[in-house]
């Protein structure tokens, strides 16, 4: 099975800040990464997937990118409703995995 | 506007049975792989399975292997997961989501299944 290992694990910001959260895969997962947002009690909403492609609707302070094993998810300016949890999510290969999440919180 | 509505969670003693169903509106069923996805309570994403959107072809995680059964009835527009011998470890909440572009890019609001004595 493909590891999916996300740093850090929280990490506190301020609105207006850069946040990136990096996501590490055990193995080469070619373009097959996606990122998810999830607010508390919420079903996980698709951010990106093929690594840096924006799913419709969603604002262009998110952007991905990386290649191989190594991919970044960056918030160019963090949004009030920003706070929540990130997962990363590799489709390369049956298990699907996500990484254990990076929640985002209020400095 | 796309909606995946779940439903048929509840309480189950271990090693009971539950089969949950989830229904698709605002795009073309028949043409879409479907998943699975499920979230302990206060834990990550699992992906359980998926199902082609012809039904030819379904994929389990392995800790589900042999007791859940995914499948789609596209005349119907309905997705299901029949989950039996069921365990302590598959409480969670458990999303229906489109598999479109191989990631998950619509998602149910999810139902909740707990498994306990």
């Amino acid at each position: 099975d493909i590891q999916m290992t996300q740093s850090p694990s929280s990490l506190s910001a301020s609105v207006g800040d850069i946040v990136t959260i990096t996501c590490r895969a055990s193995q080469s997962i070619n373009t097959f990464l996606g990122w998810y947002q999830q607010k508390p009690g919420k079903a996980p909403k698709l951010l990106i997937y093929a690594i840096s492609t924006l799913q419709s609707g969603v604002p262009s302070r998110f952007s991905g990118s990386g290649s191989g094993t190594d991919f970044t998810l960056t918030i160019s300016s963090l949004q009030p409703e920003d706070f929540a949890t990130y997962y990363c999510q590799q489709s390369d290969s049956v298990p699907w995995t996500f990484g254990q999440g990076t929640n985002v919180e209020i400095k | 506007e796309v909606q995946l509505v779940e439903s048929g969670g509840g309480l189950v003693q271990p090693g009971g049975s539950l089969r949950l169903s989830c229904a698709p509106s605002g795009f073309t069923f028949s043409t879409y792989w479907m998943a699975w996805v499920r979230q302990a309570p206060g834990k990550g994403l699992e992906w359980v399975a998926n199902i082609k959107h012809d039904g030819s072809d379904k994929y389990y995680v392995d800790s589900v292997k042999g007791r859940f059964t995914i499948s789609k009835d596209n005349a119907k527009n309905s997705l299901y997961l029949q989950m039996n011998s069921l365990r302590v470890e598959d409480t969670a909440v458990y999303f229906c989501a489109r598999h479109g572009s191989r990631v998950f890019d619509q998602w149910g609001q999810g139902t909740l299944v707990t498994v306990s004595s």
